[in-house]
């Protein structure tokens, strides 16, 4: 089954506490992006990796980190969470021009 | 710069009846998609429907349709025969998929439906 994984579902951790969710795909997907969803904003992109080795910044990467050292994962990093990246973060992967795949998403809350 | 705008923040429609969602977008690139997503109560993302900027025929999958005028830039998402479990938050998205093709998905804010019976 063509699926993106996402782990964990749900976070709870305390500010300054580095933390890594990842993100994995079964497609051969060329590009991989994180996105946040807050209320009343919609989805933005964190950041985005169009292969391997290619990774580019985002609307909003402030206090992001992430690595495509495999085609198929792409683990996002919060190397010091603050209260304000708590948000529903979702990975998704597509091909070239068609729909994006979603993982199941991620509620972090940061306190 | 590109964007997309959602102008329904929350909407009604009796059970059984159609009911239209409104998007616009506004990008300089020829070479777009246009996408249309539900979000459930649950949270996760379910791709409901596809329009190419070059297509000339307006996309349909099921009960959903899209009613793509791209002279005005808008791609509205039409439910007929409307569900109980269509009430969800629905999004427009858009991907240039031109030269500048990031992968990248740019979202409006969202309309939140809710499916009387």
């Amino acid at each position: 089954e063509a699926q993106v994984t996402q782990n964990p579902r749900y976070l709870i951790t305390v500010t300054g506490k580095k933390l890594t969710v990842t993100c994995s795909q079964n497609m051969n997907h060329e590009y991989m992006s994180w996105y946040r969803q807050d209320p009343g904003l919609g989805l933005r992109q964190i950041y985005y990796s169009m292969n391997v080795e290619v990774t580019d910044k985002g609307d909003v990467p402030e206090g992001y980190k992430v690595s495509r050292k495999e085609k198929r994962n792409f683990p996002l990093i919060l190397e010091s969470p603050s209260p304000n990246q708590t948000s529903l973060y979702f990975c998704a992967s597509s091909s070239s021009h068609y729909e994006q795949y979603f993982g199941p998403g991620t509620r972090l809350t940061v306190t | 710069a590109q964007k997309i705008t959602q102008t329904q923040p929350g909407m009604f429609v009796q059970e059984k009846e159609a009911v239209t969602l409104d998007c616009t977008y506004d990008t300089s690139d020829q070479s777009y998609g246009l996408f249309w997503y539900k979000q459930p109560s649950s949270g996760e993302m379910i791709f409901l429907i596809y329009q190419g900027s070059y297509d000339e025929q307006n996309a349909t999958e099921g009960r959903y349709s899209l009613n793509f005028q791209k002279a005005r830039k808008s791609a509205n998402l039409v439910i007929s025969a409307s569900q109980l479990g269509d009430s969800a938050m629905y999004f427009c998205a858009m991907r240039e998929v031109g030269s500048s093709n990031t992968g990248k998905l740019i979202f409006g804010q969202g309309t939140t439906l809710q499916v009387k019976p």
